[in-house]
């Protein structure tokens, strides 16, 4: 079975400009979650979906926000972009966030974005 | 509140030796705690987790993690390195019911020496 998938793998970007990440969790998996990992750092968390629904929410800023499609695929989105968003994007998907707590996220490869 | 610290930012070993992680954490209820490996630009890869069973949790690759809530410590070892263990290394902890995500430290480097 098809791991999760992300696109694309590189993006480059100026400053204020909008990017729009793309994740496809593994099939069968509902839950799709976000992460930010700045270089040398661990993933931060920035969004839960479930059901198209934002379950969780992260400390980011509302430049940054996404939405999940009825095929449970996702898509993240950071407008105005800042010098500091430059970091690898994370998804993660699990089956169902009724006991995310226990379940396991299953991590893409991520999206590595730098803004210029 | 959660929080995961790790000590160590990098943590060299020989071939052969004994490996340990050190990992503890902070929550304001009973936790979940995971160990991921990252090796050069891939993502994150689930070694094992913690959800209130077994106090000691058996992974992949012979790792193994500990469960200490007196000690508020999660942390990983195996018995035997080898070169191809060197990558980044996450101690995680979620609770509750999960809507705050996975919290991360901010990982330890693993580096195998021949």
């Amino acid at each position: 079975d098809a791991g999760v998938t992300q696109s694309p793998t590189h993006l480059i970007k100026t400053r204020g400009q909008q990017v729009t990440l793309r994740c496809s969790p593994i099939s069968g998996h509902k839950s799709v979650s976000w992460y930010q990992q700045v270089l040398g750092q661990g993933p931060q968390f920035i969004f839960q979906y479930y059901e198209k629904e934002e379950r969780g929410r992260g400390n980011f800023p509302d430049r940054f926000s996404a939405r999940q499609f009825p095929n449970y695929s996702s898509e993240l989105n950071v407008n105005a972009l800042l010098l500091g968003d430059s970091a690898l994007y994370l998804c993660a998907s699990s089956q169902s966030p009724g006991h995310l707590a226990k379940e396991t996220q299953y991590f893409g490869p991520g999206t590595r974005l730098l803004v210029l | 509140a959660q929080s995961v610290t790790q000590l160590g930012s990098h943590v060299s070993v020989s071939e052969g030796a004994l490996v340990l992680l050190r990992c503890n954490y902070s929550s304001s209820v009973p936790p979940y705690l995971f160990w991921y490996v990252q090796y050069p630009n891939q993502g994150l890869q689930l070694l094992l987790k913690y959800t209130s069973a077994a106090t000691l949790v058996k992974g992949i690759n012979d790792f193994e993690a500990e469960f200490k809530k007196s000690e508020t410590s999660f942390h990983l070892t195996k018995p035997s390195a080898h070169m191809s263990d060197a990558a980044e290394y996450f101690c995680a902890v979620i609770s509750g019911g999960g809507a705050d995500g996975l919290t991360f430290g901010k990982g330890t480097h693993l580096i195998i020496q021949p």
